[in-house]
């Protein structure tokens, strides 16, 4: 147990479905992190959160969406996905993030997502 | 060319047996992080290291900044250690994250 929730586990949805994934974590950290992990990939961050505020993008499609509401939860909103979007979404989360810091990260469960 | 490689890709051990997984990245960082993910997808944070030695029960990790390489070792493995590893690092100026495609390993009984 890492303090850091995701709901739900296991996803399964059609190109067309729109759904979310939540994480929530109760470590009373400032940031938090998306990251996808494909088979044999290394992970990809997609976006990070600091203190409320989105502090980076990496090049992820619109049709991923995220949603930070307070320090304490963060959202991936999904819509019109693509079969390749298939993989571990994992949510993790950090005392902060500042320039020149690496705090250590606690990470999610993870959300087994598949798109039909 | 991904900026950390971590070797071996896969590993298998006996029981009992020490066993060292390597990591080299290229880019000037502010620290490295050590990962474990187990089968299923969860995973821990291990270490985080800027300089020197870090030692946690079985598990050691050591960094050298000059030559930018890190490694991880186990020493008295057990099954339970199976596992992913995975390097991780950010990066000092443009505060990238960087992640290595992981060591399997396996220790069998």
């Amino acid at each position: 147990e890492t303090g850091v929730t995701q709901t739900p586990r296991h996803l399964v949805m059609g190109m067309t479905n729109k759904k979310s994934l939540k994480c929530e974590q109760h470590l009373g950290h400032n940031a938090m992190y998306w990251y996808k992990q494909s088979a044999k990939k290394p992970l990809e961050l997609m976006f990070v959160y600091n203190f409320k505020e989105q502090t980076e993008n990496n090049s992820v499609p619109s049709r991923f969406s995220p949603e930070c509401p307070n320090s304490s939860h963060l959202f991936l909103h999904l819509h019109t996905l693509q079969p390749e979007d298939s993989a571990l979404y994992l949510c993790a989360s950090s005392r902060s993030l500042l320039a020149g810091e690496y705090n250590e990260q606690f990470f999610g469960p993870g959300t087994r997502l598949t798109v039909l | 060319k991904n900026e950390v490689e971590q070797s071996p890709q896969n590993l298998t051990a006996q029981e009992g047996e020490f066993i060292t997984i390597n990591c080299s990245y290229s880019v000037g960082i502010s620290a490295l992080h050590w990962l474990q993910q187990h089968p299923g997808g969860g995973i821990v944070s291990l270490f985080m290291l800027s300089s020197g030695k870090k030692k946690h029960g079985r598990l050691i990790a050591t960094i050298n900044i000059q030559e930018k390489h890190s490694s991880l070792h186990i020493t008295a493995s057990h099954p339970r250690d199976s596992a992913v590893y995975i390097c991780a690092v950010r990066s000092g100026t443009g505060n990238q994250f960087y992640f290595g495609t992981g060591t399997s390993l396996t220790v069998i009984p």
